[in-house]
């Protein structure tokens, strides 16, 4: 049971370039998440998807976009990465339910960017 | 989602019991209070979590205030490995909370040997 395995986990851009990270869960998951994390802050939530198909806006949307084409694959893109895209992204996942323990996600283990 | 405020470093001896303070003076009836931790550059990794009673589970304890409006979660035996960013989380349970949790700063805990 891998749990949410994130890939890349390094790369490196050029300002313009595009690129997609890539995470899958196996724990049949509903909810997924897209987090960025820049140097001595907490995370902040770009996307988010509730199910296959559908994807809404976090907090920090902008100069990315995401996909759900399949319930275990939660895709991030940035169509021309620039250079304050440099960031650890990490990925989240959880089930749908209204019990306690709801908010309990499980993440990936990040990719790093760097946006030269 | 109430705000919650936890100090920006704390240092504690090694085999020692730790305990990381939250406040959270604005909670709501149905706000539950999480705890998650992060070690250096890996993701986070949820601890545990409370309502109003004190909670206990291999990882951790969480105590509760009487009125809701702060928490403390102990590591009873810390070891170097506990050494990380430690986040208090309130958030609603029921409902919303689709769009995620907030992560705020949190508290470093440097585990001295």
């Amino acid at each position: 049971n891998a749990g949410v395995t994130q890939t890349p986990k390094f790369r490196v851009l050029k300002t313009g370039q595009s690129m997609t990270l890539l995470c899958a869960q196996d724990m049949n998951h509903e909810y997924m998440y897209w987090y960025r994390q820049d140097p001595g802050m907490g995370l902040r939530l770009i996307h988010y998807s509730v199910g296959e198909g559908t994807t809404a806006k976090g907090e920090v949307p902008d100069g990315y976009n995401v996909s759900r084409l399949k319930k275990q694959n939660f895709l991030l893109g940035l169509e021309s990465a620039a250079p304050s895209q440099t960031s650890v992204y990490f990925c989240a996942s959880r089930f749908i339910t209204r019990a306690p323990g709801a908010n309990v996600l499980t993440f990936g283990a990040g990719s790093r960017l760097t946006v030269l | 989602d109430a705000k919650t405020t936890q100090p920006t470093s704390m240092d504690c001896a090694e085999g020692r019991a730790a305990n990381l303070p939250c406040n959270h003076s604005t909670i709501s009836g149905n706000e539950y209070v999480y705890w998650y931790r992060q070690i250096h550059s890996q993701g986070p990794q949820y601890i545990i979590h409370g309502l109003k009673n004190n909670e206990t589970n291999e990882m951790a304890s969480l105590i509760i205030t009487e009125d809701r409006k702060s928490s403390t979660l102990i590591l009873p035996h810390a070891t170097l490995r506990d050494t990380a960013v430690y986040y208090c989380i309130v958030r609603v349970e029921s409902g919303g909370g689709a769009d995620g949790l907030t992560f705020g700063k949190g508290t470093h805990l440097i585990i001295q040997p």
